[in-house]
């Protein structure tokens, strides 16, 4: 049964970087597109981005200029960095396991295995 | 980016009740459409994938149908533990984007 775990800092001054990790455990990190999605208080849902095979990387227009992501395979964990955080980033963050099934003639994509999240504030 | 638009915004329902959520793109994003049930303080749970397969575990009163831009999730039997909200997503085209989501609620 694969989980993923987010961690880091709760609070993030504006102006600086969030970093957070999302830990693998219960099967390898293989090949699977593993994103980050978050979702402001009282708010819906937002996909920030993928990575896949630690080189393929995805990123929401909205927030490109400003994000990165990459895949420690050594460690069975993934990472996003967010720049220059104002107060519209405080949100939860969940890490989630991108899948795909072939039904011919498409790979059809879903997010099938999801953390708990992980709330980042930012503030002063 | 394609915008994912669901109805209702919010209903209210009974145990029992046969519950119908829709979830309109304003793109045609083939069978590419995902449903998934978020409770409060909790992460989202897959239940639909490729519109119309059920995800693994989840109960078969759960149902997807659509294909284009029209897509609908259906709750045969309400049952308590369905309380929740619910999102779409599409992912025919990047950025995938979710629905603003569904509240069913008592």
């Amino acid at each position: 049964q694969v989980q993923l775990q987010e961690s880091g800092p709760g609070l993030v001054k504006p102006s600086e970087t969030l970093s957070l990790t999302c830990a693998v455990s219960g099967g390898s990190i293989g090949s699977y597109y593993w994103s980050w999605i978050r979702q402001p208080p009282g708010k819906g849902l937002e996909w920030i981005g993928y990575v896949y095979y630690s080189t393929n990387t995805n990123y929401n227009p909205s927030l490109k200029s400003r994000v990165t992501m990459s895949v420690e395979t050594s460690k069975n964990q993934f990472s996003l960095n967010l720049t220059s955080v104002t107060a519209a980033d405080t949100a939860v963050y969940y890490c989630a396991r991108g899948n795909s099934i072939y039904h011919f003639p498409s790979n059809y994509y879903y997010m099938d295995v999801w953390g708990k999240g992980t709330t980042v504030t930012v503030s002063s | 980016d394609i915008q994912m638009t669901q109805s209702p915004s919010s209903l209210s329902a009974s145990v029992g009740d046969r519950v119908t959520i829709t979830c309109r793109a304003s793109q045609s994003s083939g069978n590419y459409l995902n449903w998934y049930q978020q409770k409060t303080g909790r992460a989202p749970k897959l239940l639909i994938y490729s519109a119309s397969t059920l995800q693994s575990g989840v109960p078969s009163r759960f149902s997807g149908s659509g294909s284009g831009t029209d897509f609908t999730l259906t709750i045969s039997s309400l049952q308590p533990e369905d309380f929740a909200t619910y999102y779409c997503q599409q992912s025919y085209y990047l950025p995938w984007t979710f629905g603003q989501g569904t509240r069913v609620e008592i």
